[in-house]
């Protein structure tokens, strides 16, 4: 069965700093990752989704990794603003593309 | 072209009643998936329709069903419903496809049993 965390469960930084968000999934064998942001109370947007076969994927200030083998996703932000702060997910598709989720980092970044 | 919506935004019920819930889904996509998203958890994955046909389910219970139309909006419908069962859910909406493809979420419906 998939399992996939996230690490921090919470981060708080100033505005302007760079910061790294982790994910971990248990089972290689996914056919993409997907990041998600979603803000209190809301749905999920859509920011990044990278297929089993690719290492990356980059938009504006925003950039994810993927390494299958050692099951780990990392989200790159640059120049944090306020605007940011919100929680990040990160979930995996299978074949089907039904995903698991992990449980979530919430950002806050303070002006 | 219009998003993924879902009625009602907000719904309160008592235990042991009965609940759907509707999501119409973003133009063109004729795949729909149902999540639960519990308070400060990630969503757990429901049920996903394709062209009508429930095409695979997470580890929820049979009070738990679905349908899709042919005009590929979806209801969720849940029986019997129990404390745990208040959560926001979301549906989701995609184009199928062989490695996948972006899944665009709807606002999704807050459910509080009582």
């Amino acid at each position: 069965k998939q399992e996939v965390t996230q690490i921090p469960a919470a981060l708080s930084v100033p505005e302007g700093e760079n910061l790294v968000l982790n994910c971990s999934f248990t089972d290689s064998a996914i056919y993409n990752l997907q990041w998600f942001r979603q803000d209190p109370g809301k749905g999920l947007t859509s920011l990044l989704l990278i297929q089993s076969s690719q290492r990356e994927q980059t938009s504006g200030r925003l950039n994810a990794s993927l390494d299958k083998s050692s099951g780990r996703s990392t989200l790159y932000i640059a120049a944090s603003q306020p605007g940011d702060s919100a929680t990040y997910l990160c979930a995996v598709g299978n074949a089907g593309n039904m995903l698991t989720f992990g449980g979530g980092t919430r950002l806050m970044v303070k002006p | 072209e219009t998003g993924v919506t879902q009625s009602p935004t907000h719904l309160i019920k008592t235990r042991g009643q009965q609940v759907t819930l509707r999501c119409s889904s973003q133009s063109g996509h004729n795949t729909v998936s149902w999540y639960q998203q519990a308070l400060g958890q990630g969503p757990q994955f429901i049920f996903q329709y394709y062209r009508e046909e429930e095409n695979g389910r997470g580890n929820f219970p049979p009070r738990f069903s679905g349908l899709q139309f042919p005009n590929y909006s979806s209801e969720l419908n849940v029986n019997a419903l129990e404390l745990d069962d208040s959560a926001l859910y979301l549906c989701a909406s995609s184009l199928p496809g062989n490695r996948g493809e972006t899944q665009y979420f709807g606002p999704g419906t807050r459910l509080l049993v009582l």
